[in-house]
């Protein structure tokens, strides 16, 4: 089993709509959680961090759910330039702090 | 925000050369440095994590033998692909840790695309 889990999509979808993203975690001591986005042949960038209390960015609200290792991603009122990757990272604590990656879900939003 | 940069951003070499990529932090001292490999439609998949000074850490299933990491300053860790196959071609990205303000953040490089003939 993936250590974190998405729906890879498609997700295809028209300008203006909502679209939610779910992600699962398997380490129950990871201790930090982030969105990243991914557009085609380029790195990863970070999109927001996610807190237990769950926070909001413009458009962009994310939710987590420690208990059950669950974390979201809501996008408002999309636009053309959403599309992209967006990849669920959680962040192992401890000396090396490293990153594990989900595989990522694809959004297209269409005209 | 930090930058990291990476060189080459692209390279094409026959099967059996090495290939050195540099991960360079430009305004910020990387305490960490980690190096990821990402498959065509895949996830980011760590390979190894590196401190200055110190010999790098490899994940289950990555050669070190094969991937020399060095990591001999703050600002500065090389991966070199030894005697490189056709399935090294991949995107190989780096990240470095360091402070920024108050907190620890990560910051990626933009990757060097690793094509092998």
């Amino acid at each position: 089993r993936k250590e974190v889990e998405q729906d890879p999509g498609p997700f295809n979808v028209p300008e203006g709509a909502t679209v939610a993203f779910n992600c699962t975690y398997s380490n129950s001591a990871s201790q930090s959680f982030f969105w990243y986005r991914q557009d085609c042949r380029k790195e990863p960038k970070l999109l927001m961090s996610v807190y237990s209390s769950g926070n909001e960015d413009g458009r962009f609200t994310a939710q987590l759910n420690r208990a059950s290792q669950y974390i979201s991603l809501l996008i408002r009122d999309s636009k053309l330039s959403d599309s992209a990757t967006y990849l669920c990272v959680v962040e192992h604590g401890g000396a090396t702090n490293k990153l594990i990656f989900g595989t990522g879900t694809l959004l297209a939003v269409q005209p | 925000g930090a930058v990291v940069s990476q060189h080459p951003s692209r390279v094409i070499c026959k099967s059996g050369t090495s290939v050195k990529i540099e991960c360079r932090s430009l305004d910020f001292q990387a305490t960490t440095m980690f190096w990821y490999r990402q498959f065509p439609k895949k996830s980011l998949m760590l390979m190894a994590t590196s401190n200055e000074g110190s010999k790098a850490t490899y994940e289950q299933g990555v050669e070190k033998d094969k991937f020399l990491i060095n990591h001999a300053s703050l600002t500065l860790s090389t991966l070199t692909v030894t005697s490189a196959h056709p399935e090294d071609s991949s995107f190989y990205i780096c990240s470095a840790r360091g402070l920024a303000g108050s907190f620890y953040e990560q910051y990626f490089g933009p990757g060097t695309r690793l094509t092998v003939t």
